[in-house]
């Protein structure tokens, strides 16, 4: 069954520490993998987008990592900002044309 | 970058009556819009996936006569729901993509958020 899935479910970290975030995943045939944000009643919004090539994309202060050998990904925030509190939710796709299997979302609150 | 276009974003109904929310693609060709519904601090769930010009295809639990999924051009999906209920009050919200190309973007709507009084 294809499933994805995120950990922690939520985090609270200070301002201006590091943090990483997981996906783990079970997609197959796999695609792509892609990181969104999404702020508190509002729609999400890409932060980056992987292939099975990829291993490291940047955008910013994240980072996202994709080992699609053991299907794990992970999205590394550096030097948080309280701008950064939200949900981070992992999408897998697999074959062009195939379902997207969103995980639940991991919820990050950043506090001063 | 493409825009997905909710509309409208904010609306309140009455009990018993329809709502229709639209979902437009402004600048690309959506072959496969997604419709989602998000309650207070809880993850996305996909209530059902619609491809242009066919039957959307929906999640388990979720009532295909209640909520009303119609993709009748590359640009536009609506979903209409009907005869809301209070427990229907949730942010609706739609994303969109082009699957023909290998790594097709999703794109989000900004959500529509109902409140059924």
């Amino acid at each position: 069954k294809n499933q994805v899935e995120q950990s922690p479910q939520s985090l609270i970290i200070l301002e201006g520490k590091n943090c990483t975030l997981q996906c783990n995943y079970t997609v197959s045939p796999f695609s792509n993998l892609r990181w969104y944000k999404q702020d508190t009643g509002r729609g999400p919004v890409s932060l980056t987008i992987m292939t099975f090539s990829e291993n490291t994309k940047s955008n910013g202060r994240y980072t996202a990592t994709l080992d699609a050998d053991t299907k794990q990904s992970s999205l590394h925030i550096t030097a948080s900002q309280l701008s950064d509190s939200a949900s981070y939710i992992c999408v897998v796709s697999g074959q062009a044309g195939t379902a997207l299997i969103f995980g639940k979302g991991t919820t990050l609150s950043v506090s001063s | 970058g493409a825009v997905v276009s909710q509309h409208p974003s904010w609306v309140i109904c009455k009990s018993g009556t329809s709502v229709k929310i639209e979902c437009r693609s402004l600048d690309f060709q959506a072959t496969t819009m997604f419709w989602y519904r998000q309650f207070p601090k809880q993850s996305l769930m996909l209530m059902a996936t619609s491809n242009e010009g066919s039957k959307a295809t929906y999640e388990q639990g979720v009532e295909k006569d209640k909520f009303l999924i119609n993709h009748a051009s590359l640009t536009l999906s609506t979903l209409t729901v009907t005869s809301a209920h209070p427990e229907d009050s949730s942010f609706y919200i739609c994303s969109a993509t082009d699957l023909r190309g290998r790594t097709g973007e999703l794109f989000f709507g900004e959500g529509s958020r109902l409140t059924v009084l």
